[in-house]
C-alpha cells in the first residue's frame, strides 16, 4: 500500500516569493515515481513534475523543482519567484514503478498568491 | 499538447439511470485510468487499463464497470445512478514506455438526484 501526506491543507504567498509545498510519502515499492500536479479553479489536472526513486538528481522544470530526500521519504515541491497565476490546489502522489498501476494522492494544498 | 477528451462534461440525472461517460485519447496510449474526486478532496482511483481488453479495478471500490474495446477509447458506466455517485470523474492516459506523464482529460461532473 502507498501513502502521501501533505500537511499543509492551505498556504498564502506573497507574490515573487519562493513556495515550498510538503510532501512525504510511504511505500513498501522499492521502485516508485513521484508527481506534482496542480489543479486550478477550473478544475483541470496539469503534470508538474516527475521524480523516478533511482534517479540521482533532484528534478527541475522550469520554476519548479523536486526536493527528494529519499531516507526521510519527503519529494517537497518547491516553485520560485511566485506568480498569481500560481494560486491552485497542488496535489502531490506516488505510483510503483512509475505508476503503470494508477496513482495515489494526497488531500492537496491550496496555495493562494498574493498581489 | 495532450489530447484526451471527456464527454459530458457536465450531467444531471435522475436517480436508477444508466450512464456512460465517455473517454477518448488520439495519442495511442496503452495505459487509461478513471479517478474520482470530490470537490476539495484528493483523487481516488477506481479502474485502470494495460491495453485493449484488460481492466482493473482501482483503490477505491466503485459500483461502475468500464470497458476497453479499442485502444483510444476507455468508457465508464454505471447501470444505476444513485446520490452517492455525485462526483467530478477524471480520465487519464500514460505511456509510460517514453514518459511517466499522466493526461488527464478535463473531467465530468455529475450530479445525480
Amino acid at each position: 500500500a502507498q501513502k502521501i501526506t501533505q500537511t499543509q491543507p492551505g498556504m498564502f504567498v506573497q507574490e515573487k516569493e519562493a513556495v515550498t509545498l510538503d510532501c512525504t510519502y510511504d511505500t513498501s515499492d522499492p521502485s516508485y515515481g513521484l508527481f506534482w500536479y496542480k489543479q486550478p479553479s477550473s478544475g483541470e489536472m496539469i503534470f508538474l513534475i516527475y521524480q523516478g526513486s533511482y534517479d540521482q538528481q533532484n528534478a527541475t522544470e522550469g520554476r519548479y523543482s523536486l526536493n527528494f530526500q529519499k531516507a526521510r521519504k519527503s519529494a517537497n515541491l518547491v516553485i520560485s519567484a511566485s506568480q498569481l497565476g500560481d494560486s491552485a490546489m497542488y496535489f502531490c502522489a506516488i505510483g510503483a514503478g512509475g505508476g503503470a498501476d494508477g496513482l495515489t494522492f494526497g488531500k492537496g494544498t491550496h496555495l493562494i498568491i498574493q498581489p | 499538447e495532450a489530447d484526451i477528451y471527456q464527454t459530458p462534461r457536465y450531467l444531471v440525472i435522475g436517480t436508477g439511470k444508466k450512464i456512460t461517460l465517455e473517454c477518448s485519447q488520439t495519442m495511442g496510449h496503452d495505459k487509461m485510468y478513471w479517478y474520482q474526486q470530490d470537490p476539495g478532496m484528493e483523487l481516488h482511483l477506481i479502474h485502470y487499463s494495460y491495453g485493449v481488453n484488460s481492466t482493473e479495478k482501482g483503490d477505491l471500490s466503485s459500483e461502475s464497470t468500464v470497458s476497453r474495446i479499442r485502444t483510444e477509447h476507455f468508457p465508464l458506466t454505471l447501470e444505476s445512478a444513485r446520490p452517492s455517485h455525485t462526483s467530478q470523474y477524471l480520465c487519464a492516459s500514460s505511456d509510460q514506455g517514453v514518459n511517466y506523464e499522466q493526461y488527464f482529460g478535463p473531467g465530468t461532473r455529475l450530479t445525480v438526484t
